[in-house]
């Protein structure tokens, strides 16, 4: 059982476009994250959600707008896509004192915008 | 501003060899970790360091921490080609992570 699962895996689509990336993990963590990656591997928060509340809301676009309906979940809308958007989405999980509260990441959503 | 730094950036290093990745923090925090991440893939933990002095060892790598240098090391003993990949450095604060711009590391035979 994959632990947290993200779909799709690659994303191709024009400019102006909306779409949504889901994730869901089944560890029973307690906190869910979004991360983005740049074409230089830079790893920059986005989002955290705690138990479907958000607690960490970095200088990101409103064009992006997470939710979370349950504890499991944690989706990424974006509106109005641009070329800048184009990168890796990671969706992760942790739960802190547990296994000292690492993260735990999906395989990543490859979003490429033409 | 936390701040977590790594150097090198980028290694390349001829099997056989030792080598140590450093990573620098800006602020003092709850933990650190240390994660892998191959080409095209997602990241996996390697070390969780949750106290001044703690070292950890897998294989070929082993993770050090000293708080009042705000200092990290990864080592790499005896590199082989199966530990090309790219290393983040990782702080903790609360449930807030913040990642170094990793270390990409290329083992040539």
């Amino acid at each position: 059982d994959t632990a947290v699962s993200q779909t799709p895996k690659y994303l191709v689509t024009q400019m102006g476009n909306d779409k949504s990336i889901k994730c869901e993990q089944n560890l029973g963590h307690d906190t869910m994250y979004w991360y983005k990656q740049d074409s230089k591997k830079f790893l920059k928060i986005m989002f955290s959600y705690n138990n479907k509340e958000l607690i960490i809301n970095e200088t990101v676009p409103n064009r992006f707008s997470p939710k979370s309906p349950d504890k499991a979940h944690l989706n990424l809308h974006i509106n109005s896509l641009e070329l800048g958007d184009s990168a890796v989405y990671f969706c992760a999980s942790s739960q802190e004192w547990e296994k000292a509260g690492e993260l735990f990441f999906g395989e990543g959503s490859r979003l490429t915008v033409l | 501003e936390l701040k977590v730094e790594q150097n090198p950036l980028f290694l390349s290093m001829q099997e056989g060899k030792n080598y140590t990745i450093y990573c620098n923090y800006s602020t003092t925090s709850d933990r650190l970790y240390w994660y892998r991440q191959d080409p095209g893939k997602s990241l996996e933990s390697l070390f969780v360091l949750l106290s001044n002095g703690a070292v950890k060892q897998e294989g070929r790598l082993m993770a050090s921490l000293d708080t009042k240098a705000r200092l990290s090391t990864l080592h790499i003993t005896a590199a082989v080609h199966d530990l090309s990949a790219t290393y983040f450095c990782v702080r903790s604060y609360g449930q807030n992570f913040v990642f170094g711009p990793g270390t990409r590391l290329s083992v040539l035979p």
